[in-house]
């Protein structure tokens, strides 16, 4: 199994601004994505974040939006940008070898 | 693409009842159905899977049951306990494809103690 830390684990951000959540893996993973998961929701896939090259994004989300970096193979960034209050939503990382496994969370507020 | 149908949204059980919750898929080329849990302020974790080469699959007082034909998978977890409190989604994906799963709407699981 893979053990996944995200930061920071809650924020209360203002509208207009923006925020970086950081993902850590102990394990060196090919495959790492981002998940949205809004109040009583699924899991929404919002990118594939590939080390190397750019992220590949799900229908509804863009790189504007929700850039995402990955310098190496432990570690990856998202960062929500100009938010609304909409963007309130709980944001997980997740990394796959062959079963997937997800990070705690971070749980955004946008007021 | 795939979708993937969770039921029942909401599950409210005794302490010590089972409770089965139900998923169906459409792309028959899925072959991977994970189930996790996910706690109160915690990331979904996976507690057991099933390849499509398996018809049925236990842990303990969890057992996960597929019928390919039907394209149907369910999950059973017997003599509930109030730890077993949360929300629980399905997943389809094709192993050796993209990975990428889809998710069921998610069920929350009440048990009372």
């Amino acid at each position: 199994s893979a053990v996944i830390s995200q930061k920071p684990s809650r924020d209360i951000c203002q509208r207009g601004t923006s925020l970086t959540i950081q993902c850590q893996v102990d394990s060196q993973v090919t495959m790492m994505f981002w998940y949205r998961q809004q109040p009583g929701q699924s899991l929404t896939l919002i990118a594939t974040a590939n080390q190397g090259s750019e992220a590949t994004y799900e229908s509804g989300f863009v790189i504007d939006k929700f850039p995402i970096s990955r310098p190496n193979l432990t570690f990856s960034t998202l960062t929500v940008s100009n938010m609304s209050p909409e963007d309130s939503s709980i944001y997980l990382c997740s990394v796959a070898h062959y079963e997937q496994f997800f990070g705690p969370g971070t749980r955004l507020t946008v007021l | 693409g795939e979708n993937v149908e969770q039921h029942p949204s909401t599950l409210s059980v005794q302490e010590g009842d089972s409770a089965v919750i139900k998923c169906t898929y459409s792309d028959s080329a899925s072959n991977y159905f994970p189930w996790y849990k996910q706690e109160l302020g915690k990331g979904p974790q996976l507690i057991i899977d099933i390849r499509s080469n398996v018809g049925e699959k236990k842990d303990q007082r969890i057992a996960v049951t597929l019928n390919k034909t039907a394209k149907h998978f369910s999950l059973h977890i017997t003599e509930t306990q109030p730890e077993d409190s949360a929300v629980y989604f399905c997943a389809a994906s094709i192993i050796g494809g993209s990975y990428i799963p889809t998710f069921g709407r998610g069920t929350s699981l009440i048990v009372h103690p």
